[in-house]
C-alpha cells in the first residue's frame, strides 16, 4: 500500500468546461474526505465519506459540485462548469474511523484559464 | 467565521534553534488537535496530535503544549533542522464531525544553516 494516490495532479482546464479527479484511499481505511487548498491558506473542508455514504458536505461545495464513493472504494469529485475560483489544490485524504488521523494523498492542482 | 488562528504566518530561525507556532480556536467543543507538515507540491503530513485531557505531548524533537483554559496550543520543535523548512498547519476537530478538520492559516518556517 503506497498510501493515498490522486489523478491527475495537475489539470488545466478553459472556464465553463468539466474536471473529474479520482482518489484513490489507503485500502482498509473507511473514511475519505476532500478538502480545497488555495495559495497560502489551510485546507477547506469539502465533503466526506464513510464507506459508500457522503455523511456531510460544506457550503463550499456549491451545486457544480458532485462527489461520489461507489462501493465504499475510489472516490470522484467533479466540478461542473469550472470557474476562474475554482483555480485550487483538490486534496484527498483518508483515516480509519473518526479518532485517526488523516493521509493525505498529493492532490491535484487546478488551474482554470 | 475562523475558529483556528495560527502566528506567526512566517518564522525564521537558525539550525539548532527553537521553532514555536502557536494557535487559538474558539470552539469548546474541539476535542482533537493536529499538527500538520507540509512541503512544496505535497499534501499535508500528520507530524503529532494531543487530546485536551493532557497539557503536553511529545514525540521526538516534535512537542504540542495545551493550554485548555486559555483555547491555545503551540508546536515546538527543538533543534530545528533545514529539513524543517516547511509549512505548518495546525488543526482542530470535534467527536461527531466525522473527523473534519478546521485548520489554522499556516506558518512557513524557514531554518537557516
Amino acid at each position: 500500500d503506497t498510501g493515498v494516490s490522486q489523478d491527475p495532479r495537475h489539470k488545466i482546464t478553459k472556464r465553463g468546461q468539466n474536471v473529474t479527479f479520482r482518489c484513490d484511499p489507503i485500502s482498509e481505511h473507511n473514511r475519505l474526505y476532500w478538502y480545497r487548498q488555495t495559495l497560502g491558506q489551510g485546507p477547506e473542508f469539502l465533503t466526506y465519506f464513510q464507506n459508500e455514504a457522503q455523511l456531510e458536505k460544506s457550503r463550499l461545495l456549491s451545486d457544480r459540485f458532485s462527489a461520489e464513493r461507489p462501493k465504499g472504494s475510489f472516490s470522484t469529485l467533479e466540478i461542473q462548469r469550472t470557474e476562474q475560483g475554482d483555480s485550487a489544490m483538490y486534496l484527498c485524504a483518508s483515516s480509519l474511523g473518526w479518532a485517526a488521523g488523516y493521509t493525505f494523498g498529493s492532490g491535484t492542482r487546478l488551474t482554470v484559464v | 467565521q475562523q475558529q483556528v488562528k495560527q502566528s506567526p504566518q512566517s518564522l525564521i530561525v537558525q539550525k539548532g534553534g527553537i521553532s514555536i507556532i502557536n494557535c487559538a480556536y474558539e470552539n469548546t467543543a474541539f476535542d482533537y488537535f493536529p499538527w500538520y507538515q507540509q512541503f512544496p507540491g505535497k499534501g499535508p503530513a500528520l507530524l503529532i496530535a494531543i487530546r485536551p485531557d493532557v497539557s503536553e505531548k511529545k514525540e521526538g524533537r516534535f512537542t504540542i503544549s495545551f493550554n485548555k483554559s486559555a483555547k491555545q496550543f503551540s508546536l515546538h520543535i527543538m533543534d530545528s533542522q533545514p529539513g524543517d523548512s516547511a509549512t505548518y498547519f495546525c488543526a482542530a476537530s470535534m467527536k461527531g464531525s466525522g473527523s473534519r478538520l478546521t485548520f489554522g492559516e499556516g506558518t512557513q518556517l524557514t531554518v537557516n544553516p
